[in-house]
């Protein structure tokens, strides 16, 4: 069982179209981040939430923190096809630094 | 700076072999973390090491050693290899244990047990 359920598991759009990423748990987080992995390679750090609500933007990308701190959403705006990857959502609890991550979604760009 | 290099990038071994995938880092980070990653699975951690000398379990340790001699290199030993362990390995590394540091990871080693 995953901690974090990640949904949807794959999702292939066109070039232009927007496109949401849920990362979902019952456990409250200290913190999350998103990273995004290309295939062959390792993950990389895209954005860090620490406080409930709490939005932030890098370009056409959305990160949103939920209120109660157990779920998060990443929302690409005009996709491109260099946003096709692997976009992992990682979490970790107040008492442990340690990250726990969900199984990702697949995202591909159609150009 | 290199980042976190590891080596080999592919390995097939058979059932019972044993071998050492290594990783190390170049920007002197204390902590160092041991992943592996299954489809469908995410990344789930092996083991990890907060300093030279000091390692200790992830959640999934069975089956791994590990050692930490020196600050830059985490080397992560299968012993009597099994099918169970085919995955991607992937080791990352971080200046700090808070849970807002950023981790780096190498670009993996993608085992097969055969």
């Amino acid at each position: 069982t995953q901690l974090l359920e990640q949904s949807p598991q794959f999702l292939s759009i066109q070039e232009g179209e927007n496109l949401t990423v849920y990362c979902n748990s019952s456990s409250v987080f200290s913190s999350l981040q998103w990273y995004r992995q290309e295939p062959g390679e390792g993950p990389v750090l895209l954005v860090t939430v620490v406080t409930g609500g709490e939005v932030k933007k890098l370009k056409r990308l959305t990160f949103q923190f939920g209120d109660a701190r157990k779920d998060s959403s990443l929302h690409i705006t005009a996709a491109q096809p260099g946003d096709t990857g692997l976009y992992l959502c990682a979490g970790a609890r107040s008492n442990d630094y340690k990250l726990s991550f969900g199984a990702g979604t697949t995202v591909t760009v159609r150009a | 700076n290199a980042g976190v290099t590891q080596t080999p990038k592919f390995r097939i071994l058979k059932i019972g072999q044993s071998m050492t995938l290594q990783c190390a880092q170049d920007m002197n980070h204390n902590y160092m973390y041991w992943y592996r990653q299954d489809p469908g699975m995410g990344l789930k951690l092996i083991y990890y090491s907060v300093g030279a000398g000091i390692t200790d379990k992830g959640e999934v340790p069975n089956g791994y050693n590990v050692s930490r001699s020196t600050t830059e290199d985490f080397p992560l030993r299968l012993e009597l290899a099994a099918p169970s362990q085919t995955s991607v390995y992937f080791c990352a590394s971080s200046y700090s244990g808070i849970s807002t540091d950023t981790q780096y990871f190498g670009p993996g080693t993608r085992l097969t047990v055969l």
